[in-house]
Protein backbone atom coordinates (compact mmCIF):
# COMPACT_ATOMS: atom_id res chain seq x y z
CA UNK A 1 0.00 0.00 0.00
CA UNK A 2 1.39 3.09 -0.79
CA UNK A 3 0.22 5.40 2.35
CA UNK A 4 -1.43 8.67 2.47
CA UNK A 5 -0.26 10.76 -0.43
CA UNK A 6 -0.48 14.37 -0.51
CA UNK A 7 -0.02 16.81 -2.62
CA UNK A 8 2.06 18.77 -3.74
CA UNK A 9 4.83 18.56 -0.89
CA UNK A 10 6.00 21.72 -0.99
CA UNK A 11 3.93 25.32 -1.91
CA UNK A 12 4.98 28.98 -2.29
CA UNK A 13 2.48 31.15 -3.07
CA UNK A 14 1.73 35.06 -2.21
CA UNK A 15 -0.98 36.50 -0.28
CA UNK A 16 -4.27 36.73 -1.63
CA UNK A 17 -4.03 33.60 -3.72
CA UNK A 18 -5.78 30.80 -3.54
CA UNK A 19 -4.54 27.56 -2.63
CA UNK A 20 -5.71 24.01 -2.63
CA UNK A 21 -4.21 21.01 -0.83
CA UNK A 22 -5.30 17.52 -1.64
CA UNK A 23 -5.15 13.91 -0.33
CA UNK A 24 -5.60 10.52 -1.25
CA UNK A 25 -6.07 8.27 1.99
CA UNK A 26 -5.28 4.91 2.19
CA UNK A 27 -7.66 2.24 0.13
CA UNK A 28 -10.74 1.29 2.42
CA UNK A 29 -10.64 3.53 5.03
CA UNK A 30 -13.58 5.55 5.90
CA UNK A 31 -12.14 8.48 7.76
CA UNK A 32 -9.81 11.22 6.76
CA UNK A 33 -8.20 13.86 8.97
CA UNK A 34 -6.92 17.34 8.09
CA UNK A 35 -4.59 18.49 10.68
CA UNK A 36 -2.59 21.84 10.66
CA UNK A 37 0.95 22.26 12.47
CA UNK A 38 2.71 24.80 13.62
CA UNK A 39 5.49 25.95 16.08
CA UNK A 40 3.34 28.30 18.03
CA UNK A 41 0.32 25.93 18.00
CA UNK A 42 1.60 22.65 18.18
CA UNK A 43 -0.67 19.99 16.02
CA UNK A 44 -4.24 21.41 15.62
CA UNK A 45 -7.10 19.24 13.92
CA UNK A 46 -8.88 21.37 11.51
CA UNK A 47 -12.17 18.88 10.15
CA UNK A 48 -12.45 14.98 9.68
CA UNK A 49 -15.02 13.59 7.64
CA UNK A 50 -16.60 9.85 8.16
CA UNK A 51 -17.72 8.11 4.62
CA UNK A 52 -17.35 11.23 2.79
CA UNK A 53 -19.60 13.29 5.07
CA UNK A 54 -17.81 15.93 7.49
CA UNK A 55 -18.16 15.37 10.96
CA UNK A 56 -16.81 17.57 12.74
CA UNK A 57 -15.47 21.16 11.18
CA UNK A 58 -14.88 23.24 14.85
CA UNK A 59 -11.26 23.43 13.92
CA UNK A 60 -11.56 25.25 10.66
CA UNK A 61 -10.26 28.80 11.43
CA UNK A 62 -12.12 31.04 10.06
CA UNK A 63 -14.22 30.87 6.17
CA UNK A 64 -11.24 31.36 4.15
CA UNK A 65 -10.77 27.44 4.78
CA UNK A 66 -13.19 24.86 3.41
CA UNK A 67 -12.62 21.12 2.65
CA UNK A 68 -14.13 18.75 0.74
CA UNK A 69 -14.36 14.43 -0.13
CA UNK A 70 -16.20 14.04 -2.82
CA UNK A 71 -15.60 10.61 -3.06
CA UNK A 72 -13.63 8.21 -0.74
CA UNK A 73 -10.14 8.70 -2.70
CA UNK A 74 -9.97 11.81 -2.52
CA UNK A 75 -10.40 15.31 -0.32
CA UNK A 76 -9.17 19.05 -1.23
CA UNK A 77 -8.31 21.79 1.64
CA UNK A 78 -8.41 24.84 0.56
CA UNK A 79 -7.88 28.35 1.45
CA UNK A 80 -9.24 31.45 -0.35
CA UNK A 81 -7.73 34.04 0.14
CA UNK A 82 -4.60 32.32 1.67
CA UNK A 83 -2.45 35.18 4.65
CA UNK A 84 0.75 35.13 5.66
CA UNK A 85 -0.37 33.61 9.03
CA UNK A 86 -1.82 29.76 7.12
CA UNK A 87 1.79 29.14 6.87
CA UNK A 88 2.58 25.77 7.94
CA UNK A 89 2.47 21.95 7.84
CA UNK A 90 -0.86 20.72 6.61
CA UNK A 91 -1.02 17.03 7.45
CA UNK A 92 -3.49 14.36 6.22
CA UNK A 93 -4.57 11.25 7.53
CA UNK A 94 -6.89 8.75 7.19
CA UNK A 95 -8.16 5.49 9.74
CA UNK A 96 -10.40 2.70 9.72
CA UNK A 97 -10.00 1.89 13.51
CA UNK A 98 -8.24 3.94 16.28
CA UNK A 99 -5.15 4.41 14.47
CA UNK A 100 -4.16 7.35 12.20
CA UNK A 101 -1.95 7.30 9.40
CA UNK A 102 -0.75 10.38 8.41
CA UNK A 103 0.84 11.34 5.08
CA UNK A 104 4.31 13.16 4.41
CA UNK A 105 2.52 16.61 4.73
CA UNK A 106 2.24 19.77 2.75
CA UNK A 107 4.57 22.61 3.49
CA UNK A 108 2.24 26.04 2.63
CA UNK A 109 4.23 29.58 2.93
CA UNK A 110 2.24 32.60 2.23
CA UNK A 111 4.27 35.81 1.23
CA UNK B 1 -12.16 19.48 27.44
CA UNK B 2 -9.62 16.87 26.52
CA UNK B 3 -6.00 18.33 27.09
CA UNK B 4 -2.17 16.35 26.79
CA UNK B 5 0.19 17.71 28.53
CA UNK B 6 4.06 16.73 27.67
CA UNK B 7 7.09 17.86 29.70
CA UNK B 8 8.91 20.62 27.10
CA UNK B 9 11.79 19.34 25.01
CA UNK B 10 14.47 19.09 23.78
CA UNK B 11 15.61 16.20 25.63
CA UNK B 12 19.40 15.43 25.03
CA UNK B 13 20.45 11.74 26.26
CA UNK B 14 24.08 10.13 25.10
CA UNK B 15 23.32 6.82 23.25
CA UNK B 16 22.29 3.62 25.42
CA UNK B 17 20.61 6.12 28.03
CA UNK B 18 17.62 5.77 29.75
CA UNK B 19 14.77 7.85 28.31
CA UNK B 20 11.52 8.79 30.15
CA UNK B 21 8.74 11.21 28.42
CA UNK B 22 6.04 12.46 30.74
CA UNK B 23 2.76 12.51 29.58
CA UNK B 24 -0.59 13.34 31.75
CA UNK B 25 -4.08 14.14 30.57
CA UNK B 26 -7.85 15.25 31.02
CA UNK B 27 -10.43 13.74 29.60
CA UNK B 28 -14.18 12.93 29.85
CA UNK B 29 -14.98 9.24 30.28
CA UNK B 30 -12.61 6.39 29.61
CA UNK B 31 -9.86 8.07 26.98
CA UNK B 32 -7.95 5.67 24.42
CA UNK B 33 -4.11 6.82 24.80
CA UNK B 34 -1.41 7.05 21.91
CA UNK B 35 1.96 7.38 21.27
CA UNK B 36 3.53 8.98 17.69
CA UNK B 37 6.68 9.39 16.79
CA UNK B 38 7.63 11.99 14.37
CA UNK B 39 11.09 11.55 12.10
CA UNK B 40 12.71 15.34 10.49
CA UNK B 41 10.81 16.04 7.25
CA UNK B 42 8.24 13.21 7.79
CA UNK B 43 4.49 12.51 9.18
CA UNK B 44 3.43 11.39 12.31
CA UNK B 45 3.21 7.23 12.93
CA UNK B 46 2.03 5.58 15.40
CA UNK B 47 4.59 4.16 18.00
CA UNK B 48 2.24 2.68 20.49
CA UNK B 49 -1.27 2.34 22.13
CA UNK B 50 -3.59 1.68 25.19
CA UNK B 51 -6.62 1.56 25.07
CA UNK B 52 -7.45 0.65 29.04
CA UNK B 53 -6.23 0.88 32.38
CA UNK B 54 -3.01 -0.83 33.52
CA UNK B 55 -2.97 -1.63 29.97
CA UNK B 56 0.86 -1.34 28.65
CA UNK B 57 1.85 -0.18 24.80
CA UNK B 58 4.82 -1.50 24.15
CA UNK B 59 7.08 -1.46 20.56
CA UNK B 60 10.30 -1.16 19.14
CA UNK B 61 11.85 -1.25 22.49
CA UNK B 62 9.53 1.93 24.05
CA UNK B 63 6.78 1.11 26.32
CA UNK B 64 3.43 3.10 27.91
CA UNK B 65 1.28 2.34 30.83
CA UNK B 66 -1.84 3.66 31.24
CA UNK B 67 -2.43 4.54 34.89
CA UNK B 68 -5.85 5.83 35.35
CA UNK B 69 -5.04 7.29 38.90
CA UNK B 70 -2.57 9.52 37.87
CA UNK B 71 -3.85 10.16 34.87
CA UNK B 72 -0.63 9.73 32.97
CA UNK B 73 1.15 8.10 30.14
CA UNK B 74 4.56 8.18 30.45
CA UNK B 75 6.87 6.94 27.73
CA UNK B 76 9.87 4.92 28.21
CA UNK B 77 12.57 3.25 26.57
CA UNK B 78 15.68 1.17 28.36
CA UNK B 79 18.79 2.20 26.01
CA UNK B 80 18.06 4.67 23.27
CA UNK B 81 19.75 4.69 19.84
CA UNK B 82 20.82 8.14 17.70
CA UNK B 83 18.05 6.29 15.31
CA UNK B 84 15.83 7.37 17.96
CA UNK B 85 16.03 11.02 17.51
CA UNK B 86 12.27 12.79 16.70
CA UNK B 87 9.96 14.29 18.06
CA UNK B 88 7.10 12.13 20.52
CA UNK B 89 3.60 13.40 20.97
CA UNK B 90 1.22 12.18 23.56
CA UNK B 91 -2.72 11.71 21.97
CA UNK B 92 -5.67 10.66 23.73
CA UNK B 93 -9.26 10.27 21.73
CA UNK B 94 -12.07 10.05 23.88
CA UNK B 95 -15.62 8.55 23.78
CA UNK B 96 -17.22 11.22 24.81
CA UNK B 97 -15.26 13.87 23.07
CA UNK B 98 -17.71 16.87 21.80
CA UNK B 99 -15.50 16.67 18.63
CA UNK B 100 -16.45 12.60 18.31
CA UNK B 101 -14.63 9.80 19.29
CA UNK B 102 -12.54 9.57 16.40
CA UNK B 103 -10.84 12.67 17.37
CA UNK B 104 -7.36 12.55 18.58
CA UNK B 105 -6.06 16.14 21.22
CA UNK B 106 -2.55 15.56 21.17
CA UNK B 107 0.03 17.40 23.44
CA UNK B 108 2.82 19.71 21.96
CA UNK B 109 5.61 17.18 21.15
CA UNK B 110 8.93 16.32 22.53
CA UNK B 111 11.63 16.17 20.56
CA UNK B 112 14.12 13.80 21.71
CA UNK B 113 18.01 14.17 20.63
CA UNK B 114 20.32 11.54 21.17
CA UNK B 115 23.84 11.81 20.92
CA UNK B 116 26.79 9.08 19.48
Amino acid sequence: DAGVIQSPRHEVTEMGQEVTLRCKPISGHDYLFWYRQTMMRGLELLIYFNNNVPIDDSGMPEDRFSAKMPNASFSTLKIQPSEPRDSAVYFCASSQGETQYFGPGTRLLVL
Amino acid sequence: GDSVTQMEGPVTLSEEAFLTINCTYTATGYPSLFWYVQYPGEGLQLLLKATKADDKGSNKGFEATYRKETTSFHLEKGSVQVSDSAVYFCALNSPASKRGRRALTFGSGTRLQVQP
